[in-house]
């Protein structure tokens, strides 16, 4: 079965470091894009960072940017995210999120089709 | 950075009916749009990829259209399972990604 199990979520007080892991199982890790995205409580969806397959290539929101670490280790088959810096406006649960892909030489369209359950951070003194 | 602005925020709807919601972009995204559906507590579920390409296992009665600045979701015939937020979400400058603010649907 393919599954995202993401852990290490919690309480934090502002300004503390906390980092969350997402386990892979099911597919080829190594052959796939990754993405966390975050949802406040009672809010919307809000996009965090993406890794490309190999590691190489990072991008992040301008939200968490200088803040916001994010790796992977396809050997472990394990994603992460270092959150530092943390403040109130980062509670959200955290989820990972698989990118697959379609199309041609000239077009491709992407989606978002595997999702993990969710950790849960609190940010919070 | 791309917007997606979702209209209405929240609608009320009876088992049976058709429901519509619409995504409008900020500029245009050709067909470069994805739809989730989240119940609550639980994950976003992938329904509509490359903005009308249902994904495998989602029934029918689910349907995608539009391209460049206006798409929309529509459900043919509202089942209680229906009953959930649904966001948008551009891939059109992929990887920097963008979510509408989402469309709960409940019941009237």
């Amino acid at each position: 079965e393919v599954q995202l199990v993401e852990s290490g979520g919690g309480l934090v007080q502002p300004g503390g470091s906390l980092r969350l892991s997402c386990a892979a199982s099911g597919f080829t890790f190594s052959s796939y894009e990754m993405n966390w995205v975050r949802q406040a409580p009672g809010k919307g969806l809000e996009w965090v960072s993406y890794i490309s397959s190999s590691g190489s290539t990072i991008y992040y929101a301008d939200s968490v940017k200088g803040r916001f670490t994010i790796s992977r280790d396809n050997a472990k088959n394990s994603l992460y995210l270092q959150m530092n810096s943390l403040r109130a406006e980062d509670t959200a649960v955290y989820y990972c999120a698989r990118v697959d892909y379609g199309g041609n030489s000239t077009y491709y369209y992407y989606y978002m089709d595997v999702w993990g359950k969710g950790t849960t951070v609190t940010v919070s003194s | 950075a791309i917007q997606l602005t979702q209209s209405p925020s929240s609608l009320s709807a009876s088992v049976g009916d058709r429901v519509t919601i619409t995504c409008r972009a900020s500029q245009g995204i050709s067909s470069a749009l994805a739809w989730y559906q989240q119940k609550p507590g639980k994950a976003p579920k992938l329904l509509i990829y490359d903005a009308s390409s249902l994904e495998s296992g989602v029934p029918s009665r689910f349907s995608g259209s539009g391209s460049g600045t206006d798409f929309t979701l529509t459900i043919s015939s509202l089942q209680p399972e229906d009953f959930a937020t649904y966001y948008c979400q551009q891939f059109n400058n992929y990887p920097l990604l963008t979510f509408g603010g989402g469309t709960k649907v409940e019941i009237k």
